[in-house]
């Protein structure tokens, strides 16, 4: 069974820019939640979104937006890039019917410069 | 809002048994997960606990104490490749939405 896919793995952009990052859920997953992880804050949690709907919204200002395909392929949007969104973004699937386990991909290092 | 404290740092040497300890405030309460991520990996599941007790697998177990919104991940006979950093979580309800704590970085040493 594959694993969750996230393109591309690493990804440089200057200030100002925007970027989208793609995740390729487990088969047959239909949650899919990005995280930001930074050496400082951790891991913190984005959005998470359920056939299509954005299910719950994390912390992070409206520059960070995502969405959800239908066929459980979600991505995500980062507008006018700032210097402080470099980090490690991670996108993590699972059936979204039960809290026990969230599958991680390897994730997205995006450096902005 | 919701909070987790686990400690930032722990070193143990092989074979040992140490334990992550974990409090948590949340506003709503479905369960604690337990994750590991080594340097430069993605973050695995480890365990879940629902209920208050003891869950155990294999050298790993976790436990929870709900009416001390607290719980433990406890790893015995050590290994190298237990060096990693190690993360609590609430999840926000029944998909993938969870809440971490910052994370405890075990160093295991011969």
């Amino acid at each position: 069974k594959a694993g969750v896919t996230q393109t591309p793995r690493y990804l440089i952009k200057t200030r100002g820019q925007q970027v989208t990052l793609s995740c390729s859920p487990i088969s047959g997953h239909r949650s899919v939640s990005w995280y930001q992880q930074t050496p400082g804050q951790g891991l913190q949690f984005l959005f998470e979104y359920f056939s299509e709907t954005q299910r719950n919204k994390g912390n992070f200002p409206g520059r960070f937006s995502g969405r959800q395909f239908s066929n459980s392929r979600s991505e995500m949007n980062v507008s006018t890039l700032e210097l402080g969104d470099s980090a490690l973004y991670l996108c993590a699937s699972g059936t979204g019917t039960e809290n026990t386990e969230a599958f991680f991909g390897q994730g997205t290092r995006l450096t902005v410069v | 809002g919701q909070s987790l404290e686990q400690p930032s740092e722990v070193t143990a040497v092989e074979g040992a048994i140490v334990q992550i300890n974990c409090t948590y405030q949340t506003s709503g309460f479905y369960g604690l997960s337990w994750y590991q991520q080594h340097d430069g990996g993605a973050p695995t599941f480890l365990s879940y606990n629902a209920l208050d007790g003891l869950e155990e697998t294999g050298r790993f177990s976790s436990f929870l104490s709900r009416s001390d919104s607290y719980g433990y991940l406890l790893l015995q006979e050590l290994q190298m490749k237990d060096s990693a950093s190690y993360f609590c979580a609430v999840p926000g309800g029944a998909g993938t939405a969870l809440i971490f704590g910052k994370g405890t970085t075990l160093s295991v040493s011969s």
